[in-house]
């Protein structure tokens, strides 16, 4: 079946620091791929998302491309902020099926 | 602007009590809308799919009678908690789509006394 594995949190890092949060998958056919990030005590708010091979997904100084060969979609941002402290879910979703989650990245950035 | 409202965003009640949980898609007809479940630390555990005006599909191990599903129009959908129990405490999310991205309201903390 379709499921998304991601590295294991919390991750801390100082401000300003490089982000990257690991994403593999394992899917049938071509799903499209999404980082979702949940503040505290909120909702998900969709962050990013590629639906093909090479694409490049970017908001807010993150980014992840859509790596087939390696089945991938690793989050990155050059420059953290204590702001980006939340939790970060690796999702991906086939045609009408519901999106299938990661058990999720923990991220804190201290001052 | 938030595309879904969920409300209420907060709920404490007594144990056996009945809990209601509306999810509204605010600009747009959502066809299919998900419940989701959520523990703490913890990723989200998908409950059921509702499709407007037909019956929710719930997962595995979910029970139908204890969480009540109703997709009555393109806008609203409700989650039913009945005789809640202290162990049905959980953060509750909906999500709506319309064939693009799924949208997620801001979710709904249960705690049952």
């Amino acid at each position: 079946g379709n499921s998304v594995t991601q590295m294991e949190g919390p991750v801390t890092l100082s401000e300003e620091a490089f982000l990257t949060i690991n994403c593999t998958y394992t899917a049938t056919g071509y799903p499209s791929l999404f980082w979702y990030v949940q503040y505290p005590g909120e909702g998900l708010q969709l962050l990013l998302k590629a639906t093909k091979a090479d694409d490049k997904g970017s908001n807010k100084g993150f980014e992840a491309t859509y790596r087939k060969e390696t089945t991938s979609f690793h989050l990155e941002k050059g420059s953290v902020q204590v702001s980006d402290s939340a939790v970060y879910f690796c999702a991906l979703k086939r045609g009408n099926t519901p999106l299938v989650f990661g058990k999720g990245t923990r991220l804190s950035v201290i001052a | 602007g938030a595309v879904v409202s969920q409300h209420p965003s907060w709920v404490i009640c007594k144990s056996g009590t009945s809990v209601k949980i509306e999810c509204r898609s605010l600009d747009f007809q959502a066809t299919t809308m998900f419940w989701y479940r959520q523990f703490p630390k913890q990723s989200l555990m998908l409950m059921a799919t509702s499709n407007e005006g037909s019956k929710a599909t719930y997962e595995q191990g979910v029970e139908k009678d204890k969480f009540l599903i109703n997709h009555a129009s393109l806008t609203l959908s409700t989650l039913t908690v009945t005789s809640a129990h202290p162990e049905d405490s959980s953060f509750y999310i909906c999500s709506a789509e319309t064939g693009g991205p799924q949208h997620f309201g801001d979710g709904t903390r249960l705690s049952i006394l």
